[in-house]
């Protein structure tokens, strides 16, 4: 059964600063990974989808990576804004489970100021 | 932009009442999915829907059912509420890879579920 890891559970940082969050699986068997970000009594909004062929993708100040073969990837924030508060969810989809995403239980960043 | 919209926000029941919870997704996808998030817990997969008329048992079956009479609505269904379904439910959808591929799943804001 596949389990979904992040840590640090909770991470506060200064304003400006560069950060890293990780999440780790167990089963390298995985069709895709996606980080989502989640607001105070919000849904979750995706933020970056990473194919298991690829090896990472950017959107803005936001790069994240995979590394399949050790069950790993991290979601790099540059120059840290207030705005970026908020949980960070990473999902991994198995080969042939028609969809279904198997969650972590997040990070929960606070930027101050 | 695609919209998953959820009925309600806030909701309090009572135990025993039967509940739904409806969600509508504007963009004609085939998946559909019910999640329920707990603290220290995650995001749970209830129920998944691939079509109409087609639903499979997620992890957390028990106590719920679903139905899906037209592709753009899935409703999740507490047939006798219990103080421990209180809980934050998620709806979800996502295009199948024969409509898009590499697509991500989109989310309604949630409902916030109390059972008294």
């Amino acid at each position: 059964k596949q389990e979904v890891t992040q840590i640090p559970a909770a991470l506060s940082v200064p304003e400006g600063e560069n950060l890293v969050l990780n999440c780790s699986f167990t089963d390298s068997a995985i069709y895709n990974l996606q980080w989502f970000r989640q607001d105070p009594g919000k849904g979750l909004t995706s933020l970056l989808l990473i194919q298991s062929s690829q090896r990472e993708q950017t959107s803005g100040r936001l790069n994240a990576s995979l590394d399949k073969s050790s069950g790993r990837s991290t979601l790099y924030i540059a120059a840290s804004q207030p705005g970026d508060s908020a949980t960070y969810l990473c999902a991994v989809r198995a080969t042939g489970t028609a969809s279904k995403l198997t969650f972590g239980t997040g990070t929960r960043l606070q930027v101050t100021l | 932009d695609v919209k998953v919209t959820q009925s309600s926000r806030y909701l309090v029941k009572r135990t025993g009442e039967k509940v739904f919870l409806e969600c509508v997704q504007d963009m004609d996808h085939e998946n559909m999915f019910w999640y329920r998030q707990d603290p220290g817990l995650g995001l749970r997969l209830i129920y998944f829907s691939y079509d109409v008329k087609m639903k499979e048992k997620g992890d957390i079956p028990e106590g719920y059912s679903v139905s899906r009479e037209k592709k753009e609505r899935f409703s999740l269904i507490l047939e006798s509420a219990s103080t421990n379904q209180t809980s934050m439910y998620l709806c979800a959808s996502s295009p199948s890879p024969g409509q898009v591929r590499y697509q991500p799943q989109h989310f309604g804001d949630g409902t916030r579920l109390s059972i008294l």
